[in-house]
């Protein structure tokens, strides 16, 4: 239905590695918003893609938009341990609310 | 900057105490949201709210009740908390139900005991 499926559920990288997440709908988005939060605290919104084929850059960091408005990823290049948290996507709903997906945890060993 | 508050950030409350979790943004905002936060089930919406008096349910609003009096304030309400309500709760806000950007509280960490 309305869920977005996120993967991987875990990623461990080591510092300098890329690391990608991945959003996948089965039904086409009108907006995926990405959000990170840290360990101990809250989500913080990061991007939100509206256009079909949409990238957009955030220093390492590159949020892309599928073209068919199914699907959404976050590719890191270089991870630092700054980078550590958990990235969720999420759709939105028809009254304002968000559906978020379950989250990537990212960790990074220096 | 938008700041959205929280009444607590750590909670401990016994089996069937009424609980209520107070949230306050400061930004003129419409819609207002309340989540809770489980290992493994990543963000789960309870209830939200996109004006004064008006409620929506979420996915979980068994167990909750919420109320919005003010444009400024949303509280959750825990009528009989029991154990399976101990979590992280996130209280977030947006402009309006067409910026979907939303800002997050703090969290409360409520344990019930």
């Amino acid at each position: 239905g309305q869920q977005v499926m996120q993967i991987p559920q875990y990623q461990h990288v080591q510092e300098g590695e890329d690391f990608t997440t991945y959003c996948n709908s089965s039904t086409t988005l009108s907006n995926i918003q990405w959000y990170k939060q840290r360990p101990g605290g809250h989500p913080v919104f990061l991007i939100q893609l509206v256009k079909s084929g949409e990238v957009k850059k955030q220093k390492r960091l590159t949020f892309q938009f599928g073209e068919a408005k199914k699907n959404s990823s976050l590719h890191i290049t270089a991870t630092q341990t700054t980078d550590v948290g958990t990235y969720f996507c999420a759709r939105g709903g028809s009254q304002g609310n968000l559906i978020f997906g379950k989250g990537t945890k990212l960790s990074v060993k220096p | 900057d938008v700041k959205v508050t929280q009444s607590s950030r750590y909670l401990v409350k016994r089996t069937g105490e009424k609980v209520f979790l107070e949230c306050v943004q400061d930004m003129d905002h419409e819609n207002m949201f309340w989540y809770r936060q489980d290992p493994g089930l990543g963000l789960r919406l309870i209830y939200f709210s996109y004006d004064v008096k008006m409620k929506e349910k979420g996915d979980i609003p068994e167990g909750y009740s919420v109320s919005r009096e003010k444009k400024e304030r949303f509280s959750l309400i825990l009528e009989s908390a029991s154990t399976n309500q101990t979590s992280m709760y996130l209280c977030a806000s947006s402009l309006n139900q067409v910026a979907h950007e939303q800002y997050f509280g703090p969290g409360t960490r409520l344990t019930v005991t």
